[in-house]
């Protein structure tokens, strides 16, 4: 069973808001990844760890930051929310394993900037 | 770069087999996985393939190619509740493994 949270599930914010999206996760894995997805559409990877204090970002160019202090935590911060941040928030974790990568996903936060 | 190329949409008869494409282009080849997503869920791991062949999965199988840098995943007899997106991934075998999601394709379901 994977165990990976993500917090607040729904997040509705003014322009110009400072927020942060939590996602923790209990298995110990070292990498760690946010996504962005917009409804029906494809993901797009705007942030990636692989331990702690290792932080890259994705192919999406993204004005949030992440931060990776542990290695269970790997929150997201937007310093002033607009409303094209508009999205849902997919935060995720792996390991190598026989299968490849295989990433185990939170239930996202969906957010929506006024 | 890394691109995956995958149908958008497919629709398919309750109790029939479809199967869903994905082509791909990267460097440093590693594996291919597939992942399943429910409107308003999260991306569940369906399979993987990092050989050249066919793994089975209860109703699931995926089928890697990597000569022709291609791979599908079939499904057999189809339930409604089958009706989902699923996105292809491709693995890179670079230092950190980075993984690149397909569009997805959306497969309806009709009895």
């Amino acid at each position: 069973e994977a165990d990976i949270y993500q917090t607040p599930r729904y997040l509705v914010i003014g322009t110009g808001k400072k927020i942060t999206l939590e996602c923790s996760q209990t298995m110990g894995h070292d990498k760690m990844y946010w996504y962005q997805q917009d409804p029906g559409m494809e993901l797009h990877l705007i942030h990636y760890s692989y331990g702690v204090n290792s932080t890259e970002k994705g192919d999406l160019s993204s004005e949030s930051t992440v931060s990776r202090i542990r290695t269970e935590h790997f929150p997201l911060t937007l310093e002033s929310a607009r409303p094209s941040h508009t999205s849902q928030y997919l935060c995720a974790s792996s390991e190598p394993t026989a299968r490849g990568n295989e990433q185990f996903f939170g239930p996202g936060t969906r957010l929506t900037v006024l | 770069g890394q691109s995956l190329e995958q149908p958008s949409e497919v629709t398919a008869v309750e109790g029939a087999i479809v199967q869903i494409n994905c082509t791909y282009q990267t460097s440093g080849f590693y594996g291919l996985s597939w992942y399943q997503q429910h409107d308003g869920g999260a991306p569940t791991f369906l399979s993987y393939n990092a050989l050249d062949g066919l793994e089975e999965t209860g109703r699931f199988s995926s089928f890697l190619s990597r000569s022709d840098s291609y791979g599908y995943l079939l499904l057999q007899e189809l339930q409604m509740k089958d009706s989902a997106s699923y996105f292809c991934a491709v693995e890179n075998s670079g230092g950190y493994q980075k993984v690149t999601f397909g569009i997805g394709t959306k497969l309806q379901v009709i009895p």
